[in-house]
Order: C-alpha cells, then structure tokens, then sequence
C-alpha cells in the first residue's frame, strides 16, 4: 500500500552508540510528526515538519535528538551517543497539512521503529 | 506540558458488552481523536471530533467532544473479539499564529476481551 513506512523496524544498539531511524510519508504529505512511545506509556511529541522546516523543536528530549527532512518527504530522527532510556518505540505520522483553519487533518502513522538500547 | 487522564487503565469485559472509556484535561483543545492500537503496529485513526458538544458515530463506536472541551469519551456497543487493543485519546490545538502541531496523547485503555 502507499501509507507511512519506517525503517529499520527494529533496531538493538549499544550504549553510546548513534543511531538513525528513518521514516517515508505518504506521497504528497507535507506535515511529517515524529512521536516516541516508551514501555507502558502512551505517545510523546517530538517534533513535527512543515515541509523541510521544524518550527517547533521543543519537544525534543534532549540535544542528543535531532531530526531532519530534505525534499518535502523523507525524515530522519538521529539519536546520538544512544542511552538506555531511549529505548522505545518511535513513530513517525504524516498528514496532507499542518495549518488547516478547520484543523480538519489526520496524522497517518507507521508501524514504528523498535529501539532497544543495551 | 498539557496532560491528558485517560480511564480506566485496563477493561476485562466479556463478548458483546458495551465499553466505555474517557479523556480528561487540564486545559481545552480544539479537536479531540480517538486511535486504537494493535501490537507492532502504529495508531489508526477511530474517530474525529472537531466541535465542542459534537457527537459521531461509526459503526458500533461513538465519541463525543465534551461541551467544556476538556473532555471526549468513546463507547463501543456490543463488542466483538477485534476490539481488543489499545484505545488512545489525543487532543490538539492548531493554533491560528502557528507552532507546534503534535498530538497530546493519553496514556491509553487496554482493552481485553474474555469469548
């Protein structure tokens, strides 16, 4: 089908070590949302882009966390120097716009990204 | 941050009964949604609430955005083995300047249904 896609779909990593998850939005999305679903908990917001730009970064754990998008499409979410409080679940969701005056847009989300920091 | 109460935490409920959940907040938002959850797989949309008091429908699930706008609860009428999973309310704002645009998740209802 043509909906969201993330890769890898699970991913084990090692103390300190950086890791890069990657997320495809559905064609001709240009509002891409990361999220981060920890054990037991629900969603945390992470960061959302309009396009190539991220207008609000706060949402971001720590300065470990970064994320970019080239082309309107793909989004990468780095996590440098991993620790074992990373390990979660990290969604990534697209819509077809961010600043609907109705607000009328849904957020498609991927199958997610296991990470699993030992 | 906003934070969102959802209850209860867990249902056991048996074949065919009627659930219900809810979603509370400290302060209000302009759109209520309601996701469910399978294992290994990210939330699907339910149900979208965009005006306070509205009232929606489909098939077995209602939802309903509170008048205050603090509040939405989903019911599901007589439910059925594929219920089970995880419900999760998500409230957000888009506001009118601009700005963050994610969603405020509830902690979510684990939903375990018994034939």
């Amino acid at each position: 089908g043509a909906g969201v896609s993330q890769s890898p779909s699970n991913k084990v990593t090692e103390k300190g070590k950086d890791v890069e998850l990657r997320c495809d939005p559905i064609s001709g999305h240009t509002a891409l949302y990361w999220y981060r679903q920890s054990l037991g908990q629900g969603l945390e917001f992470l960061i959302y882009f309009q396009g190539n730009s991220a207008p609000d970064k706060s949402g971001l754990p720590s300065d470990r966390f970064s994320a970019e998008r080239t082309g309107g499409s793909v989004s990468t979410l780095t996590i440098q120097r991993t620790q074992q409080e990373d390990s979660a679940v990290y969604l990534c969701a697209s819509s077809p716009a961010a600043l609907t005056p109705t607000g009328q847009e849904t957020q498609y989300f991927g199958p997610g990204t296991r990470l699993l920091v030992l | 941050g906003q934070q969102l109460n959802q209850s209860p935490q867990s249902m056991f409920i048996q074949e065919g009964e009627d659930v219900s959940m809810n979603c509370t907040s400290s302060s209000i938002f302009n759109t209520w949604l309601w996701y469910k959850q399978d294992p290994g797989e990210g939330p699907v949309l339910l149900i979208a609430l965009y005006k306070a008091g509205e009232l929606t429908s489909n098939g077995r699930l209602t939802a309903q955005f509170g008048i205050t706008r603090k509040d939405s609860f989903l019911n599901i009428s007589a439910s059925i083995p594929s219920d089970v999973g995880i419900y999760f309310c998500a409230g957000q704002n888009l506001p009118s300047g601009g700005g963050a645009d994610g969603l405020t998740f509830g902690k979510g209802t684990h939903l375990i249904i018994q034939p």
